[in-house]
């Protein structure tokens, strides 16, 4: 079946710090690939994505590529801040099932001063 | 441009008794799909709605059901309440029709509580 599996967290990073969460992925078709990000008390915002294989997405100095040969689509940030104290989520979609993100666990973030 | 918009946001309910929770998507999006939010399973997907139509279905029990209007506003219902149907519930529309590459857009969600 398809799924996607993430990092455990929580991660807790200084200031400025690299981030590196893993993220690999199982699919039987073509996946899309993406990274969402939820901050406290809000919904899902997508952070980046990646449609096919060497596709590289970024997004507020995140980024992340499409690796078919390892299945994998790693989200990394060279400076952390504050404000990026969050949930991350990585999620794959399959063509023709639109609609239907299929998600990791998520990995909660905490970035202190 | 506004954003997908979920009521009500917080809702309490008792076992047995049944909830509806309403999503209207952004405007000219025609893709409504439905997402069960809960610590212990995370995001789970319920159903996707397109012109009025299921497309498709996640593993959840019948209990659980939804439909989509013609101005692309969709339900969804939840009947005989259990403990575990505690959750965020999100909703999230996307536009053209969700070939798989598209992005979703989430609302805030409706957060339910059954006791």
């Amino acid at each position: 079946g398809n799924s996607v599996t993430q990092m455990e967290g929580p991660v807790t990073l200084s200031e400025e710090a690299f981030l590196t969460i893993n993220c690999t992925y199982t699919a039987t078709g073509y996946p899309s690939l993406f990274w969402y990000v939820q901050y406290p008390g809000e919904g899902l915002q997508l952070l980046l994505k990646a449609t096919k294989a060497d596709d590289k997405g970024s997004n507020k100095g995140f980024e992340a590529t499409y690796r078919k040969e390892t299945t994998s689509f790693h989200l990394e940030k060279g400076s952390v801040q504050v404000s990026d104290s969050a949930v991350y989520f990585c999620a794959l979609m399959i063509y023709n099932q639109g609609g239907k993100l299929i998600f990791g666990q998520g990995t909660e973030l905490s970035v202190k001063p | 441009k506004a954003g997908v918009t979920q009521t009500p946001r917080y809702l309490i309910k008792t076992r047995g008794q049944q909830v509806t929770l309403s999503c209207s998507p952004i405007s000219g999006h025609r893709s409504v799909s439905w997402y069960q939010q809960t610590p212990g399973q995370g995001l789970q997907f319920l159903f996707e709605y397109f012109s009025e139509t299921q497309r498709n279905k996640g593993n959840f029990p019948g209990r659980f059901s939804g439909r989509q209007f013609s101005n692309s506003r969709s339900e969804m219902n939840v009947s005989t309440l259990e403990l575990g149907d505690s959750a965020l519930y999100l909703c999230a529309s996307s536009f053209p029709a969700g070939t798989g590459t598209g992005e979703l857009f989430f609302g805030e969600g409706s957060r339910l509580t059954v006791l």
